[in-house]
């Protein structure tokens, strides 16, 4: 499996932003970058996917380096329910499974 | 919105009892998975079925696990005979499309403690 590198954990103050970022530099051609949260004692629960372009959705902002050797996760406006280990997967376009690494853990300050 | 559901949330057994855990995917799903996560440590793949069949199963998911769908709508892992070390939490999820290009939705987990 492609590795990711992740920090271990990220403070933000809430109504700010958080920009998190994932380092992925042995990314395949045929690699998605994926983005998945898990809230405390929640299942995880998808965020943002992306392969080239910066994709947006209601949740989040998904900014991807040309290269493709990096990018970022950015929460526009942090609330005290983001709180939560942020993991960045790379999966293959025919890949079955989602690999989880250590993620970050994010704390939002009220 | 759809979710994917789990029962029970916890599960209290015996080391060397049997024990099979529920899951009801999103009903319009046709990819299936398995996911635990030992206390304290990383999510891990377990194992995904598509079309009635295994697709993909790691290492961990041994002769001591099954999965089936039973019916129409349930999806369950069975553990044959449980370990001190199965104690984990157990995630179940489905999806609409394999590969990258899905996501996967998951379920609430169930908690499995072999004493």
């Amino acid at each position: 499996d492609a590795k990711t590198t992740q920090p271990n954990s990220m403070e933000s103050n809430e109504e700010e932003p958080v920009h998190l970022p994932c380092n992925h530099s042995t990314i395949s051609g045929t690699d998605y970058i994926h983005w998945y949260r898990q809230l405390p004692s929640q299942g995880p629960e998808y965020v943002i996917h992306g392969l080239t372009s910066n994709v947006n959705n209601r949740m989040a902002s998904l900014a991807i380096a040309e290269d493709r050797k990096s990018s970022t996760l950015i929460l526009h406006r942090a609330t005290l329910r983001d709180a939560a280990v942020y993991y960045c997967i790379l999966r293959d376009i025919n890949d079955y499974k989602l690999s989880f690494g250590a993620g970050t853990t994010v704390t939002v300050r009220a | 919105e759809p979710e994917v559901t789990q029962t029970p949330s916890h599960q209290v057994t015996q080391m060397g009892q049997e024990v099979i855990l529920r899951c009801v995917p999103i009903s319009n799903h046709l990819y299936f998975y398995w996911y635990r996560q030992i206390l304290g440590q990383k999510v891990e793949f377990l194992v995904s079925f598509y079309n009635n069949e295994i697709s993909e199963k790691s290492e961990i998911f041994d002769d001591q696990f099954s999965v089936e769908r039973p019916d129409g709508s349930n999806f369950t892992l069975k553990i044959r005979s449980t370990k001190l070390e199965d104690s984990a939490m157990y995630f179940c999820a489905s999806s609409a499309i394999a590969g990258g290009l899905n996501e996967q939705f998951f379920g609430p987990g169930t908690r499995l403690t072999v004493l």
